[in-house]
């Protein structure tokens, strides 16, 4: 079956850039949306942004200035950047599957169905 | 945007009894409807999606209604392994939103 696994510094420094890798294995990444989702220490859930396999993104408008989602079909991974970071970035950092219902109708893109176990990163000098 | 609100915040059950979760959206998400369980240390898992289907793997005694803008998560009766954080989830104009959660907790 599928799965996913997070890959990236534990420790980011203030006002530098969060990077972090998305390995999708079991399966290929083509035909799916791929989700970013973050949960600060303590708090909820709160979703970064998505990405086609074709390249096509969007993103959570709170974040929208600092963030690119990007894939690599050759490699079946896909991959997020957060730059200018505070503390308040400090969170588990998900990667998820986007399922989706319809089928064969139609095709709508809504919910978690695979999910990475997460990455812990911290902002701090 | 639409925002998700659950309620109660917690809620404190024994082994055994019957839980009702509440999830409301502020505008019609149709059946659109997603719900997860998280774990202490652990990625959130799904349970429901359209609002009533089981994911994969799920047992029977969880289920979800509703539609529009209300819907509800039962766990008919609570096993020890059911307590943990309950979150909901929609799309719309593909924004992505989560609820704010229902702990689940023993009483």
């Amino acid at each position: 079956q599928v799965q996913l696994q997070e890959s990236g510094p534990g420790l980011v420094k203030p006002s530098e850039t969060l990077s972090l890798t998305c390995t999708v294995s079991g399966g290929s990444i083509s035909s799916y949306y791929w989700s970013w989702i973050r949960q600060p220490p303590g708090k909820g859930l709160e979703w970064i942004g998505y990405i086609y396999y074709s390249g096509s993104t969007n993103y959570n408008p709170s974040l929208k200035s600092r963030v690119t989602i990007s894939v690599d079909t050759s490699k079946n991974q896909f991959s997020l950047k957060l730059s200018s970071v505070t503390a308040a970035d400090t969170a588990v950092y998900y990667c998820a599957r986007v399922g989706y219902s319809g089928y064969p109708k139609y095709y709508y893109y809504y919910y978690m169905d695979v999910w990475g176990k997460g990455t812990t990163v911290t902002v701090s000098s | 945007e639409i925002v998700l609100t659950q309620s109660p915040a917690t809620l404190s059950l024994s082994p055994g009894e019957r839980a009702t979760l509440s999830c409301r959206a502020s505008q019609s998400v149709s059946s659109y409807l997603a719900w997860y369980q998280q774990k202490p240390g652990q990625a959130p898992r799904l349970l429901i999606y359209d609002a009533s289907n089981r994911a994969t793997g799920i047992p029977a005694r969880f289920s979800g209604s509703g539609s529009g803008t209300d819907f509800t998560l039962t766990i008919s009766s609570l096993e020890p392994e059911d307590f943990a954080v309950y979150y909901c989830q929609q799309r719309s104009n593909w924004l992505f939103t989560f609820g704010p959660g229902t702990k689940v907790d023993i009483k």
